[in-house]
């Protein structure tokens, strides 16, 4: 049963638009929510975060957006690069992610120069 | 800055082989874990670990065995390797002090059993 649900396999995006990467999560008990990116061979690194008392949060170019009520978020990238391209996990816990940290099947991230 | 380190990179066993992988991080954080990826599985938890001598299970622990005797060392064993543990392993590390909650991930281990 996936708690954390990212329905996007892949996605293309033209250089300079934006990228929106969805993520959905059923487990009413995460309260808080984190993207990483992936390129291959290499290790997940940590994007940014969210707690649920807020509903936004940003950095640079990536903003992360939650809808507690919808059990969704998403990470909007403005605007996209080619060096973006990687894949995109979605991951929830609760509690300030030490712990347990569930994560989503990820979605394929791919900028066309 | 080393971060979070993982060794073997590649590794071959047989079925019914024992082997042990190793992850140490420099970061003195107290938490650590191994996740195993596999595809179209995302990333699921295998052990994790809130500080030495204290591990508990996560949603994969069948088949795998960790101690934390130090703050810098994890290892995760596999006492009788079986097909279905093919597969790529990481480890990482977190911090309550970090204040974002994010995990620090070593390269990964690939393991393939045949």
């Amino acid at each position: 049963d996936q708690q954390v649900k990212q329905n996007s396999p892949s996605l293309s995006v033209q250089e300079g638009r934006i990228s929106i990467l969805n993520c959905d999560y059923t487990n009413s008990m995460f309260d808080y929510f984190l993207w990483y990116k992936k390129y291959p061979a290499e290790g997940p690194t940590f994007l940014i975060s969210i707690s649920s008392i807020k509903d936004k949060n940003e950095d640079g170019r990536f903003t992360v957006f939650l809808n507690k009520s919808a059990k969704h978020l998403s990470l909007h990238i403005v605007p996209s690069q080619p060096g973006d391209s990687a894949v995109y996990f979605c991951a929830a816990s609760k509690g300030e992610g030490y712990q347990k940290v569930t994560f989503g099947i990820g979605t394929k991230l791919q900028v066309i120069p | 800055n080393a971060g979070v380190t993982q060794t073997p990179k590649f590794q071959v066993l047989k079925t019914g082989q024992s082997m042990t992988l190793q992850c140490a991080q420099d970061m003195n954080h107290e938490y650590m874990s191994w996740y195993r990826q596999d595809p179209g599985m995302g990333l699921r938890l295998i052990h994790y670990s809130v500080g030495a001598g204290i591990t508990d299970q996560g949603e994969v622990p069948n088949g795998y065995n960790v101690s934390r005797s130090t703050t810098e060392d994890f290892p995760l064993r596999l006492l009788s390797a079986a097909p279905s543990q093919t597969s790529v392993y990481f480890c990482a590390s977190s911090t309550r002090d970090s204040g974002t909650g994010e995990l620090f991930f070593g390269e990964g281990s690939r393991l393939t059993v045949l």
